[in-house]
């Protein structure tokens, strides 16, 4: 099975901070990590799907970076808005394997 | 949207009956997966499918089993329900390809009593 850690497991910031969450993973036969993010009682939408090493990706105030040598990741969320309060998950594959084990999630509460 | 339902939405069942939750999509994906939802674990993987009639364990697959007959559906069954099996469980589906994202279904929720 394999391991995926997210840290922190949850995290209360005030309306226009700044955050950052981390994945961890093996490093070894890294294929793929994937960003989802999931409000209650909703289903998980994709934010990233990332594949190289030093990648960054951004979709409006929401960014990641990749490094596959160490087995990390960040999602950085610039000037947090009460709509971003939601459960932030990360999934590594490994090997060409589209088997998606997610992490327990980062859930985040932005206060007005 | 991505072309994914689950059926039914909702069920309540007695413990012990057995209990199917059927995934459909539209996408002719090759990968779909069955996960579900429990506080304080995220997501866990139960099975998953990477084609016709070729499926493999996840994390969690004691007391459930799969079928994937055609592309389009992906049924999982509880053989014999229990309380511990009450939970949100939510179908995805993806092309399998390495820069391409999962699409969740909608949920069900099941209740075992």
């Amino acid at each position: 099975i394999l391991n995926v850690e997210q840290s922190p497991q949850s995290l209360h910031v005030q309306e226009g901070d700044s955050t950052n969450f981390t994945c961890s993973f093996p490093s070894s036969n890294f294929y793929a990590l994937h960003w989802y993010r999931w409000e209650t009682a909703k289903s998980p939408e994709a934010l990233f799907v990332m594949t190289l090493n030093g990648d960054e990706k951004k979709k409006g105030r929401i960014s990641a970076t990749l490094n596959t040598k160490e087995g990390y990741s960040y999602l950085y969320i610039k000037g947090s808005q009460p709509e971003d309060s939601a459960t932030y998950l990360c999934a590594p594959s490994q090997g060409g394997s589209e088997k998606l084990v997610f992490g327990k999630g980062t859930k985040l509460t932005v206060n007005p | 949207d991505a072309g994914i339902t689950q059926s039914p939405r909702h069920k309540v069942t007695e413990t012990g009956t057995p209990v199917t939750l059927r995934c459909h999509q539209t996408e002719n994906h090759r990968y779909m997966y069955w996960y579900r939802q429990d506080p304080g674990h995220g997501l866990r993987l139960i099975h998953y499918s990477y084609g016709v009639k070729d499926t493999d364990k996840g994390e969690v697959s004691d007391g459930y089993s799969v079928s994937r007959s055609k592309t389009e559906d992906f049924l999982l069954t509880l053989e014999s329900a229990t309380s511990s099996q009450t939970s949100v469980y939510f179908c995805a589906i993806s092309t399998g390809t390495s820069n391409t994202e999962a699409f969740f279904g909608q949920g069900t929720r099941l209740t075992v009593v």
